[in-house]
């Protein structure tokens, strides 16, 4: 009964590449988030997303983009991956923002490595 | 200026010490304040939070905020082997988002 999952796991990739990583949440949350850990373990968050809005780190290069088939679902598309896209991709979720945003559920992780 | 600053790890202690973790934050209008833990390999889990000021306790774990002086701290007290992990200390800001400090890499050793 996994509360957020992600797949793949593991993604290895060539620059230049496009990809995609799925995200599903089953704990009927309404808003969802993507973040990014670098190699020295700093999360930095990338997106929220509910199904009113959509917040985008300023910082975020807009070859990343966050779709949303439904509430519980966000995956992340990548367009022509760059080495420095190298990095563990979280998934994570909450209630709605007004009550709960300090208490997220993250996913296990996907670690992206770009050649 | 980072949002949050934490105190650069690792840190390694012996079963049964007294762990005190540390962050500073820039913006005096941050109201929540977490602590999550972060195992190897694994997505970060929420341990404590504490709202404004003050002290929280949970088992072995408080959480404590000094507004006056925008500082973060965990304790941990007859730390185990099994609180061997990362720490990372957290606010809330404005939109909701969630900013990390940079995480500190806790070992207790058997």
């Amino acid at each position: 009964d996994t509360a957020v999952s992600q797949t793949p796991k593991y993604l290895v990739t060539q620059m230049g590449n496009d990809k995609s990583i799925k995200c599903e949440q089953n704990l009927g949350h309404d808003t969802m988030y993507w973040y990014k850990q670098d190699s020295k373990k700093f999360l930095k968050i990338m997106f929220s997303y509910n199904n009113k809005e959509l917040i985008i780190n300023e910082t975020v290069p807009n070859r990343f983009s966050p779709k949303s088939p439904d509430k519980a679902h966000l995956n992340l598309h990548i367009n022509s991956l760059e080495l420095g896209d190298s990095a563990v991709y979280f998934c994570a979720s909450s209630q709605e923002p007004a009550g709960a945003a300090y208490e997220q559920y993250f996913g296990p992780g996907t670690r992206l490595t770009v050649t | 200026q980072k949002e949050v600053e934490q105190d650069p790890g690792p840190l390694s202690v012996p079963e049964g010490a007294i762990v005190s973790l540390n962050c500073t934050y820039s913006n005096s209008a941050f109201q929540y304040f977490m602590w999550y833990r972060q195992y190897s390999r694994k997505g970060p889990e929420l341990l404590m939070y504490t709202y404004s000021s003050g002290n929280k306790e949970d088992g072995r774990f408080t959480a404590q905020v000094d507004k006056s002086s925008k500082y973060i701290s965990l304790f941990i007290r007859d730390s185990q082997p099994s609180d061997s992990a990362t720490y990372l200390c957290a606010t809330l800001t404005g939109a909701n988002n969630l900013f990390f400090g940079t995480g500190t890499r806790l070992t207790v050793i058997p």
